[in-house]
């Protein structure tokens, strides 16, 4: 059966540093992988998706993640973070096959000024 | 604008009473879920639909149940046998019979909380 663990329950960054949000995931097949975030009391809204087509995956407001086989790692990444990044952001995988979404338990990311 | 509707926002409910939660999608998405998120549990399904007048149990569905009758209405009626459910509950979609290579969408969200 598919997981996905998110290393990191919080992570805490200086206003213009680098993120990095770390993911594991275990599947039995070919993954989708996904990076959703959460704000304060809101639904979720999907960063970025890998679906097998490049390895490097650009989502919205500069965030990245690249696809790693060999290491079933998915690791979300921002070169420099802005205050309003802070919320908690969600690794999730689905398989082909799989007609459901597997979620991590968040990483909750603190921007301090 | 597209998008999906949780209502109500809040919602309290007395012990023992049952409640529904409504979830309407305007995207002609088939796929329709319900997750339940606990603090530092992230989110766990409850029950799903692939196609109208279908259902599936999702991993944590006892006290719940839930009806398909129109592609973009997914109600979820939390029963007085659930044991504990305050809890913060989300909707979702996505296009098509099932997330290869797709999204879900997700709703705002409803904060039920037992009084």
């Amino acid at each position: 059966a598919q997981s996905v663990t998110q290393l990191d329950s919080h992570v805490s960054v200086s206003e213009g540093t680098p993120v990095l949000l770390r993911c594991n995931y275990s599947s039995s097949y070919s993954p989708s992988l996904f990076w959703y975030v959460q704000h304060p009391n809101k639904g979720l809204q999907l960063l970025l998706k890998y679906t097998s087509a490049a390895t490097l995956v650009k989502g919205i407001n500069g965030f990245e993640a690249e696809f790693k086989k060999s290491e079933t790692s998915f690791h979300l990444t921002k070169p420099s973070a802005h205050m309003s990044d802070a919320a908690e952001y969600f690794c999730v995988v689905s398989d082909p096959g799989f007609q459901k979404l597997v979620f991590g338990t968040g990483t909750r990311l603190l921007v301090s000024p | 604008d597209g998008g999906i509707t949780q209502s109500p926002k809040y919602l309290f409910r007395k012990e023992g009473q049952n409640v529904t939660l409504s979830c309407e999608q305007n995207l002609n998405h088939d796929a329709m879920y319900w997750y339940r998120q606990d603090p530092g549990q992230g989110l766990r399904l409850i029950y799903y639909s692939q196609i109208v007048n279908d259902f599936q149990k999702g991993d944590i569905a006892e006290g719940y149940s839930v009806s398909r009758e129109k592609k973009e209405s997914f109600p979820l009626t939390v029963t007085s046998a659930q044991k504990n459910p305050t809890a913060f509950y989300l909707c979702a979609s996505s296009k098509g019979q099932g997330l290869s290579g797709t999204e879900a969408f997700f709703g705002q969200g409803t904060r039920l909380t037992v009084v």
